[in-house]
């Protein structure tokens, strides 16, 4: 059973970076696509980006120029970095289990990251 | 970017009735490319239905996903009170991935 288990900061001023971290439990990391998505009750449900194995990224285009997503296949983690963050960015943080092959779906989700920013 | 309309906003039922969740594309989505997902509150979303029609391992033979291009339909044929949640479709074939605004199932 992958567990998937998230770490980082809750609690951001304006302009700080956001940062979070995703560790993989029981499950290798090859051959995945592993993702960042966060939820906000005026977005929804927002897909950040991802990142596989041998570090390839893909950003969301209205979030590109702000993020970096990095792995430590070393450790079985992925972390996100989000640098200069707004109070439009506060939102629960979720890491996810993305695309493995043909198989296109989110399967495997942390158990979330509130993420507040406010001065 | 793909956006996906999800009607209705709320859907009140009660046990036992058949619920009819849709999803609508602003362009064509390939069947092997859309997702359902139901998320109840405080938890993260938990997948449903993959390929517009697979379920997931776990997933009671009630749900059942189905359409192609840009309508699809999420069904629940017997609703059941730990149904009470909200079924959010999302299109993994075009980044950036998009995900609909959710339907919310009541149980009366």
């Amino acid at each position: 059973q992958v567990q998937l288990q998230q770490w980082g900061a809750g609690l951001l001023k304006p302009s700080e970076t956001l940062s979070l971290t995703c560790a993989v439990k029981d499950w290798s990391f090859s051959g995945y696509y592993w993702t960042w998505i966060r939820q906000s009750p005026e977005k929804g449900l927002e897909w950040i980006g991802e990142i596989n194995d041998s570090g390839t990224t893909t950003y969301n285009p209205s979030l590109k120029s702000r993020v970096t997503i990095s792995v430590d296949t070393s450790k079985n983690q992925f972390s996100l970095r989000l640098r200069s963050v707004t109070a439009a960015d506060t939102a629960v943080y979720y890491c996810a289990r993305g695309r493995y092959g043909n198989d296109y779906y989110f399967d495997y989700w942390g158990q979330g990251t509130l993420v507040t920013v406010s001065s | 970017e793909i956006v996906l309309m999800q009607s209705p906003g709320t859907l009140s039922l009660s046990p036992g009735e058949r619920a009819t969740l849709s999803c609508r594309a602003s362009q064509g989505v390939s069947t092997k490319y859309l997702v359902w997902y139901q998320q109840k509150p405080g938890q993260a979303p938990r997948l449903l239905i993959y390929g517009a029609s697979s379920r997931a391992t776990g997933i009671p033979d009630r749900f059942s996903g189905s359409g192609s291009g840009t309508d699809f339909t999420l069904t629940i044929s017997r609703l059941e009170p730990e149904d009470c949640a909200v079924y959010y479709c999302q299109q993994y074939g075009s980044s950036p991935f998009t995900f609909g605004g959710g339907t919310k199932v009541e149980i009366k």
